[in-house]
């Protein structure tokens, strides 16, 4: 079964420090999306992308994060300075179209733990 | 906004029947999702309501009530590997595509 894979599965980094995480999402799929998910907390909705550029983002989503897809199967999400608050789980995620209704595959998840 | 409310806890037994609630309040309304997470990994799509009524899927049921903004998913037949976080998720008003999960209810089954 198609799935949606991430890499790195677990990343620490240094407060200030640039990160990207790295997502392939489902071949035939046409929207992307990033979540995140603070330890013990929900799942929270970061940016939608669609056609080459954000159809929505959250307020979560500031000036300091940005996504790409940066060939035909690549989609990163980049934190340009890490805070200590940005430790969560990412998850990457895609969906079909219009008509797959609320229906979006999510990856595993790449941890990132901010110190 | 929206705000979307289920129990933090629920425990059963194996063989059981159990139903975890989802109420919510949103400003436009495009169905009730259920996801199941299982100790921090992917949240996995279980089933879609968009209309009124019982949507079954094997040992899993969804039901909704758009008049009471209510909706339960129903587990059957419980067994040990059931044991998982599960989230309800609205669309959020004017998207199209950005989900809004609640917190979450975590269900343990026992032997």
């Amino acid at each position: 079964e198609p799935e949606v894979t991430q890499t790195p599965s677990h990343q620490v980094t240094q407060m200030g420090q640039e990160v990207i995480l790295r997502c392939v999402p489902i071949s035939n799929h046409l929207y992307f999306y990033w979540y995140r998910q603070i330890l013990g907390q929900k799942v929270e909705f970061l940016v939608s992308f669609y056609n080459n550029e954000i159809s929505e983002k959250s307020e979560i989503f500031d000036d300091q994060f940005s996504v790409e897809r940066p060939d035909g199967s690549n989609f990163t999400l980049k934190i340009r300075s890490t805070k200590l608050e940005d430790s969560a789980m990412y998850f990457c995620a895609s969906s079909l179209g219009r008509s797959s209704g609320n229906t979006i595959y999510f990856g595993e998840g790449s941890w990132l733990t901010v110190v | 906004g929206q705000s979307l409310e289920q129990p933090s806890e629920v425990t059963a037994v194996e063989g059981a029947i159990v139903q975890i609630n989802c109420t919510y309040q949103t400003s436009g309304f495009y169905g009730l999702s259920w996801y199941q997470q299982h100790d921090g990994g992917a949240p996995t799509f279980l089933s879609y309501n968009g209309l009124d009524g019982l949507e079954e899927t094997g040992r899993f049921s969804s039901f909704l009530s758009r008049s009471d903004s209510y909706g339960y998913l129903l587990l059957q037949e419980l067994q040990m590997k059931d044991s998982a976080s599960y989230f309800c998720a609205v669309r959020a008003p004017g998207s199209a595509r950005q989900l809004t999960f609640g917190s979450g209810t975590q269900l343990t089954v026992l032997p």
